[in-house]
């Protein structure tokens, strides 16, 4: 099963680590998405990228950070200063922006002890 | 500023029964509208968009500018109908899409 992929599917960390949380596509799309899944909120963006070297915040963009060297990767790093950072994080991807399908990945599952 | 609002967090039916998931929407242009679903244990996936005007798993949706509302029907509910399902909106332009909080659909048998 191709298209994109999120590892760990599962990730524990201690109070004031840093993580990053890994997000590969082979779909050969341009943009690719972050967004944070909690129970009765929905989706909510955190970081976006419409091209390689290139990204903007989201609405929830405080306590994260993304980089996009490439353009099959996106990775997530959910830095010490995000005050919430349990949560489930999916990334997805879509030929460009706008109103395109986007195609998500199976989430990664972060707890913070 | 973009918004969507679906005010049922749980919609529970029988088998056979219509179904109709709520989802209005706040925009000022012509947006493009979607809903997607999320089985248990898969991937969120696009079930269907309005400009396609297709019926996805027997599933359609209208969307209703005087009324700002791209609800989600379908006839006779089946018990693999089962999962949680996000409309979804796209503003003119690059927009980004903007994510409702979901709603729970439970067919029983």
């Amino acid at each position: 099963d191709g298209g994109i992929t999120q590892s760990p599917k599962y990730l524990f960390r201690k109070e004031g680590q840093n993580v990053t949380l890994s997000c590969e596509q082979n779909l050969n799309h341009d943009a690719m998405y972050w967004y944070r899944q909690d129970p009765g909120q929905g989706l909510r963006l955190i970081y976006y990228s419409q091209i390689v070297n290139d990204f903007q915040k989201g609405d929830i963009a405080e306590g994260y950070s993304v980089s996009r060297e490439k353009k099959e990767s996106f990775p997530l790093t959910v830095t010490s200063a995000q005050k919430n950072p349990t949560a489930f994080y999916l990334c997805a991807s879509s030929p460009g922006q706008g109103a395109y399908e986007q195609f998500f990945g199976p989430g990664t599952r972060l707890t913070v002890l | 500023a973009q918004r969507v609002t679906q005010p049922e967090k749980l919609l529970s039916v029988f088998k056979g029964a219509p179904v109709e998931l709520k989802c209005n929407y706040s925009y000022s242009g012509s947006p493009e509208l979607f809903w997607y679903v999320q089985y248990s244990r898969q991937r969120l996936q696009l079930l269907l968009r309005h400009i396609s005007r297709e019926s996805i798993k027997g599933f359609t949706a209208d969307l209703n500018k005087g009324e700002t509302s791209f609800h989600l029907k379908k006839p006779f509910a089946q018990e693999e109908d089962s999962a949680m399902y996000y409309c979804a909106l796209s503003g003119s332009g690059y927009s980004t899409l903007t994510f409702g909080k979901g709603t729970m659909l439970l067919v029983s048998p």
